[in-house]
């Protein structure tokens, strides 16, 4: 099992480009999660799925979209690259939500610079 | 408006005695929390968990003690080895809200 993986893994981007980031779990897990990191902030959760075709606004949702297209993928979206989304972004899966259920798999972060 | 605190963004112990990484919260709808270990250039990784209607759980070398009254967790690494040094992030949730602490930095000194 690869558990979860992300695409890229890093990125350089300049201010007004867009791009996609790709997370994948192979856990069956129905929840899917994405968080950035930022230093002094912790792990801010930006979107969340809580199944195949449902996304929800997290803490941190400005300037980002997200779909849901397949139980296994979940796919992070900016549409116009600011230098305040420079980070490290970090996808998540879980059970479900609820009690041991939401232990969450991280994947491996793509860091990501806007210039 | 941080949820879940960690007010010590780092902590340094030598090898063998014990860590005791602290974090606070202030929503009472909370119901699990978890702890969470970070290598650099690594995911999050799961390490233990607790249930609020526990105030402890052991695995090993890590327990973690819950103080519901005073909204505070707390994590117990003993005895601390040099492997654990690493950012610890608690974490706590209830139905569809899930939030980080900013973060510890372990150094455990041989």
């Amino acid at each position: 099992n690869a558990g979860v993986t992300q695409t890229p893994k890093f990125r350089v981007l300049k201010t007004g480009q867009s791009m996609t980031l790709l997370c994948a779990q192979d856990m069956n897990h129905e929840y899917m999660y994405w968080y950035r990191q930022d230093p002094g902030m912790g792990l801010r959760l930006i979107h969340y799925s809580v199944g195949e075709g449902t996304t929800a606004k997290g803490e941190v949702p400005d300037g980002y979209n997200v779909s849901r297209l397949k139980k296994q993928n979940f796919l992070l979206g900016l549409e116009s690259a600011a230098p305040s989304q420079t980070s490290v972004y970090f996808c998540a899966s879980s059970w479900a939500s609820g009690g041991s259920t939401d232990t969450q798999y991280f994947g491996p972060g793509t860091r990501l610079t806007v210039l | 408006d941080q949820q879940v605190k960690q007010n010590s963004p780092s902590l340094s112990v030598q090898e063998g005695r014990i860590s005791i990484l602290n974090c606070d919260y202030t929503n009472s709808m909370f119901d699990y929390f978890l702890w969470y270990k970070k290598y650099p250039a690594e995911g999050p990784t799961f390490l233990i968990s607790i249930s609020s209607i526990k105030d402890k759980n052991e695995d090993g070398r890590f327990t973690v003690f819950l103080n519901k009254s005073a909204k505070h967790l707390s994590l117990h690494i003993v005895p601390s080895q040099p492997g654990d040094s690493a950012v610890y992030f608690c974490a706590a949730s209830a139905p569809n809200q899930f939030y980080f602490g900013t973060g510890t930095s372990l150094t455990v000194i041989p």
